[in-house]
């Protein structure tokens, strides 16, 4: 079974560029997360997807990053307008169904804006 | 409120011997589950082993076994026979059937030394 896969692995912008990060889930898995990782932190939260619709963005930088995830699978992150402070790893994450179920994550995409 | 912490920031032994990383858990939720997961160098996140809050038996996978002593709130990670590439930081999380989002500790990082 193929893990949850993303790209790009790595971006390096200027700030004041956009980037788009994207996410192809497990098979099946009908919740997609979308976490922010800065530096020596744990990650942190930024939009999370029951199939099509979004079920809390309320951690989204509304003005400069959105998410979407049209078909209730592959999932787009795009930031507008990048700045400094975005500078963090993100991560993709899905799972299956009910709350207990086990949260598998994506290798990441690694931003820096210069 | 519900909080994860993890008070080791830095742990360093020797391959082939036995590690335990401390984890602190809060919440009012009866039932909840509890996760370890390793970020290795290149910033995957992967899933190791968890504890749901109903069994008593302690989680065991592979070289990983937890300790969950709930009337303490704590559940501990086990590594026995550690390899240079158990080398990594290692995040506690939980989750309650209350609240979907998955609340992580601040990772503990482990070093093997030859």
């Amino acid at each position: 079974e193929a893990g949850v896969t993303q790209s790009p692995r790595y971006a390096v912008l200027q700030e004041g560029q956009a980037v788009s990060f994207w996410c192809d889930p497990i098979s099946g898995h009908d919740t997609l997360y979308w976490y922010q990782q800065p530096r020596d932190q744990g990650p942190q939260l930024l939009v999370y997807f029951r199939d099509e619709a979004v079920i809390d963005n309320s951690q989204l930088p509304s003005d400069r990053f959105s998410a979407v995830r049209p078909k209730g699978t592959n999932s787009t992150l795009k930031i507008q307008s990048a700045k400094q402070g975005d500078t963090a790893t993100y991560l993709c994450a899905s799972r299956l169904g009910q709350s207990q179920n086990t949260l598998y994550f994506g290798a990441g995409t690694r931003l820096s804006v210069l | 409120a519900q909080k994860v912490t993890q008070t080791q920031t830095s742990i360093s032994v020797v391959e082939k011997t036995t590690v335990t990383m401390d984890c602190v858990y809060e919440t009012r939720d009866s039932s909840y589950f509890l996760f370890w997961y390793k970020q290795t160098a290149s910033g995957e996140i992967v899933f190791l082993i968890r504890q749901d809050s109903y069994k008593k038996e302690n989680a065991t996978v592979g070289h990983y076994s937890l300790n969950f002593q709930k009337p303490k709130s704590s559940i501990g990670l086990i590594i026995t026979a550690t390899q240079i590439e158990d080398s990594a930081v290692y995040f506690c999380a939980m989750r309650t059937h209350s609240n979907y989002q998955l609340i992580w500790g601040s990772g503990t990082k482990l070093i093997i030394k030859p």
